[in-house]
């Protein structure tokens, strides 16, 4: 059964560091990962999607990449700002079924203060 | 282009009650997912629908049902309202015609609180 985890669960921080957010998968046989952020009450919004065959994806200040052989992906954001802050949310997708689904991690709740 | 539009945006219900929410999806996207998402237990899959047909279900019960009708669009039913149903509720649009095209796009939820 295919469980993905996010470390750290939380995290604070002053704004212009530099972070690194960390997503485990325990099944390698995924087709991509997206990572995605998620306001407050609010929906998801997709940030980066790597295929399984990519080892990384780029947009603006964000980074993500992929190592499925040892189930990980990490999502770097360059000098973080408040707006940054959020909850963010890595998934995997996955053939179950006869079809592909979602799985999803917890997500990591980031705060950027001033 | 316009994005997954999902409504009500809130919604209020007593135990007992059900309930439907909608779902529009991404013009041209075939595939529509639901997910529940609850503090407790996070971002949880329902079922998904593609041409109107349902090709994946989570572990829910009965009380649950969706549909999608033939221009994609999707409503989610929820009967005999329990408190535990109380959540946001997200629909997901994507392709769906090809297993690398499977980038999701989600609406900005349903928040449903049941008294």
């Amino acid at each position: 059964k295919q469980e993905v985890t996010q470390i750290p669960a939380a995290l604070s921080v002053p704004e212009g560091e530099n972070l690194v957010l960390n997503c485990s998968f325990t099944d390698s046989a995924i087709y991509n990962l997206q990572w995605f952020r998620q306001d407050p009450g609010k929906g998801l919004t997709s940030l980066l999607l790597i295929q399984s065959s990519q080892r990384e994806q780029t947009s603006g200040r964000l980074n993500a990449s992929l190592d499925k052989s040892s189930g990980r992906s990490t999502l770097y954001i360059a000098a973080s700002q408040p707006g940054d802050s959020a909850t963010y949310l890595c998934a995997v997708t996955i053939f179950s079924g006869g079809y592909n689904k979602l799985i999803f991690g917890a997500g990591t709740r980031l705060a950027v203060h001033p | 282009k316009a994005g997954v539009t999902q409504t009500p945006r809130y919604l209020i219900k007593t135990r007992g009650q059900q309930v439907t929410l909608s779902c529009s999806p991404i013009s041209g996207h075939r595939s529509v997912s639901w997910y529940q998402q609850t503090p407790g237990q996070g971002l949880q899959f329902l079922f998904e629908y593609f041409s109107e047909t349902q090709r994946n279900k989570g572990n829910f019960p009965g009380r649950f049902s969706g549909r999608q009708f033939s221009n994609s669009r999707s409503e989610m039913n929820v009967s005999t309202l329990e408190l535990g149903d109380s959540a946001l509720y997200l629909c997901a649009s994507s392709p769906g015609t090809h297993f690398m095209n499977t980038e999701a796009f989600f609406g900005q939820g349903t928040r449903l609180t049941v008294v």
